[in-house]
């Protein structure tokens, strides 16, 4: 099946440690978003890629860290400098038209 | 920040009824799209209208766009149940960003 990929669903972290949420895509788009979504708002943008090799901060890059090598990878590193990670990610792709979402990863510092 | 602000904030109708929610937003746009969330999971992409588009119609969904007040509605006619969702709008800038607002939640009762 083609699609957006995120794991894992659940995740825990305990203060002061880094994680790093994993993000593949099959549907062969070049752009890639994450964004954060806490309880009963928006989607605030972390980061985006619009090829490989090269990403943007979004509105809240404070906190966190990408890597693109990969067309298909996009993983999302939320490192001990976020001060309050604990919320809902989102990874997107995007064709010309529109993005695809994966199912979301929910992170909670313990 | 968020570029699309949603209004209102949450709606409540009754089946058969129709939901009409707004958008507007900051900076020009190159489109801007319509999506859906039910709770807990991903987005799914409903619509886009295109920059130099007015209207456009996609089965029971109707989307307006007007550039010179930055602002855009989503009409969903004939609601049923299965439409209780949060609905976000989203803009798409010429530095790739994909921008979203902060969303209106639809309930619809039987």
């Amino acid at each position: 099946d083609g699609g957006i990929t995120q794991s894992p669903k659940y995740l825990f972290r305990k203060e002061g440690q880094n994680v790093t949420l994993s993000c593949e895509q099959n549907l062969n788009h070049d752009a890639m978003y994450w964004y954060r979504q806490d309880p009963g708002q928006g989607l605030r943008l972390i980061y985006y890629s619009q090829i490989v090799n090269d990403f943007q901060k979004g509105d809240i890059a404070e906190g966190y860290s990408v890597s693109r090598e990969k067309k298909e990878s996009f993983p999302l590193t939320v490192t001990s400098a976020q001060k309050n990670p604990t919320a809902f990610y989102l990874c997107a792709s995007k064709n010309r038209d529109k993005a695809f979402f994966g199912q979301g990863t929910r992170l909670t510092v313990v | 920040s968020q570029q699309g602000e949603e209004d209102p904030q949450a709606l409540s109708i009754q089946e058969g009824e129709n939901a009409t929610m707004n958008c507007s937003y900051k900076t020009s746009i190159n489109n801007l799209q319509w999506y859906r969330q039910n709770s807990g999971r991903g987005l799914v992409h409903l619509i886009l209208i295109r920059s130099n588009e007015r209207e456009k119609h996609s089965g029971r969904l109707r989307v307006t766009l007007d550039t010179s007040k930055k602002s855009s509605s989503l009409l969903i006619t004939a609601s049923r149940a299965a439409d209780t969702a949060s609905y976000f709008c989203a803009t798409y800038h010429n530095d790739y960003k994909l921008s979203f607002g902060a969303g209106t939640t639809v309930t619809v009762r039987a």
